[in-house]
């Protein structure tokens, strides 16, 4: 099976702006959680989906947004950008059936923000 | 909120000693503890994980082992070698969600 992969791998934007990630999840898994990963702090959960829906949220502002298509694939979307969101942004996914289950990771996608 | 402490964040063996990470957990909701391993410039990976109904649990040189009482997990690492120096995270869910809170995540070096 092919793994989770993320694109871009790579983006630098700046201040005011808006990006957009995507996430394509291994064949057959239904569940997609976001991560920020900074120095210091860790993975931060940002949000997770499944069947097209967000089940879970984490404590980010509303300019963090994200959706999943109904093959689920999923994108996250920063709207007004700020210097603090300069991260390694992290999708893992999973079945999300049956109670929880090991989660697999995506490269991520390195955002810069200038 | 749901929060996981994690400690050490930084932590230094000789190779062939043992290495503990410890961590904590806010949520006695929370029943699904698994342990992720991040080498420099990788993706997160999955080493072990353990439930709440089982107190150890063994992979070759990895054990976990969890005291719900007190709330409670660590990673035992025992003859650890070169490749063990990676960054370590903790994390706790729950049953029916997939939103998993890790810890801030603990680095270790193994010392030649």
């Amino acid at each position: 099976k092919a793994g989770v992969t993320q694109t871009p791998r790579y983006l630098i934007k700046t201040r005011g702006q808006q990006v957009t990630l995507s996430c394509s999840p291994i064949s057959g898994h239904r569940s997609v959680s976001w991560y920020q990963q900074t120095p210091g702090q860790g993975l931060q959960f940002l949000f997770e989906y499944f069947s097209e829906t967000q089940r879970n949220k984490g404590n980010f502002p509303g300019r963090f947004s994200g959706r999943q298509f109904s093959n689920s694939r999923s994108e996250m979307n920063v709207s007004t950008l700020e210097l603090g969101d300069s991260a390694l942004y992290l999708c893992a996914s999973s079945y999300g059936t049956s109670g929880v289950g090991e989660q697999f990771f995506g490269p991520g996608t390195r955002l810069t923000v200038l | 909120g749901e929060n996981v402490e994690q400690h050490p964040s930084t932590l230094s063996v000789q190779e062939g000693d043992s290495a503990v990470i410890k961590c904590t957990y806010s949520d006695s909701a929370s029943n699904y503890f698994p342990w992720y391993k991040q080498e420099l410039g990788k993706r997160p990976q999955l080493i072990i994980d353990i439930r709440s109904n089982v107190g150890e649990k063994k992979d070759q040189r990895i054990a976990v082992t969890l005291n719900k009482t007190a709330k409670h997990f660590s990673l035992h690492i025992t003859e650890t070698q070169p490749e063990d120096s990676a960054v370590y995270f903790c994390a706790a869910s729950w049953e029916g969600d997939d939103k998993i809170i890790f810890g801030k995540g603990t680095r270790l070096h193994i010392l030649p």
